[in-house]
């Protein structure tokens, strides 16, 4: 079993649409946890990271679920600009980062 | 943000020779820097992290002999991958954590292509 896993999609959905991914993460040790924001060929960039309490920047919003080990992405009013591929990262006690395979959104006008 | 930058962006080389690629925090110093592999539609793998002043930490399945990293000060950090060969061929992406810098943060740099003919 994969210590961080998320459906890697494509999810295609419509401009202006909210769409919601979730990935779950294995080890109940893991500290932080973050999700990136991957466009093709290109570096991931950090996109947000994920507090208990919830966090919220603009359209997207992370929540974190300890008890069920899951964390999600909510993005609001999808903009084409949004396309890319979205990366759930979880640190562990060493401060390593646990990446998951990502997961590709296609937002379509 | 903090900035990272890596040189060169992508390189072609023949295989069996060797291709250093570098790592640099340019605003922060970096006393933990990682790097990255990244084969096409896989997840970024972590291949090994390197503290400054000491000996790389290779994940397993790494080579260490052919995956040479040196973190010799705050800033930069060096990948050289030794006798390369066509499977070698990825995007390498570093990373850095430091003493400015947030430190649940890493920092990525632009990522390296590298293709062995």
């Amino acid at each position: 079993r994969k210590e961080v896993e998320q459906d890697p999609g494509p999810f295609n959905v419509p401009e202006g649409a909210t769409v919601a991914f979730n990935c779950t993460y294995s080890n109940s040790a893991s500290q932080s946890f973050f999700w990136y924001r991957q466009d093709c060929r290109k570096e991931p960039k950090l996109l947000m990271s994920v507090y208990s309490s919830g966090n919220e920047d603009g359209r997207f919003t992370a929540q974190l679920n300890r008890a069920s080990q899951y964390i999600s992405l909510l993005i609001r009013d999808s903009k084409l600009s949004d396309s890319a591929t979205y990366l759930c990262v979880a640190m562990d006690s060493n401060y390593q980062l646990i990446w998951g395979a990502g997961t590709k959104l296609i937002i379509k006008p | 943000g903090a900035v990272v930058s890596q040189h060169p962006s992508w390189v072609i080389c023949k295989s069996g020779t060797s291709v250093k690629i570098e790592c640099r925090s340019l605003d922060f110093q970096a006393t933990t820097m990682f790097w990255y592999r990244q084969f096409p539609k896989q997840s970024l793998m972590l291949m090994a992290t390197s503290n400054e002043g000491s000996k790389a930490t290779y994940e397993q399945g790494v080579e260490k002999d052919k995956f040479l990293i040196n973190h010799a000060s705050l800033t930069l950090s060096t990948l050289t991958v030794t006798s390369a060969h066509p499977e070698d061929s990825s995007f390498y992406i570093c990373s850095a954590r430091g003493l400015r810098a947030n430190t649940d943060t890493q920092y990525f740099g632009p990522g390296t292509r590298l293709t062995v003919l």
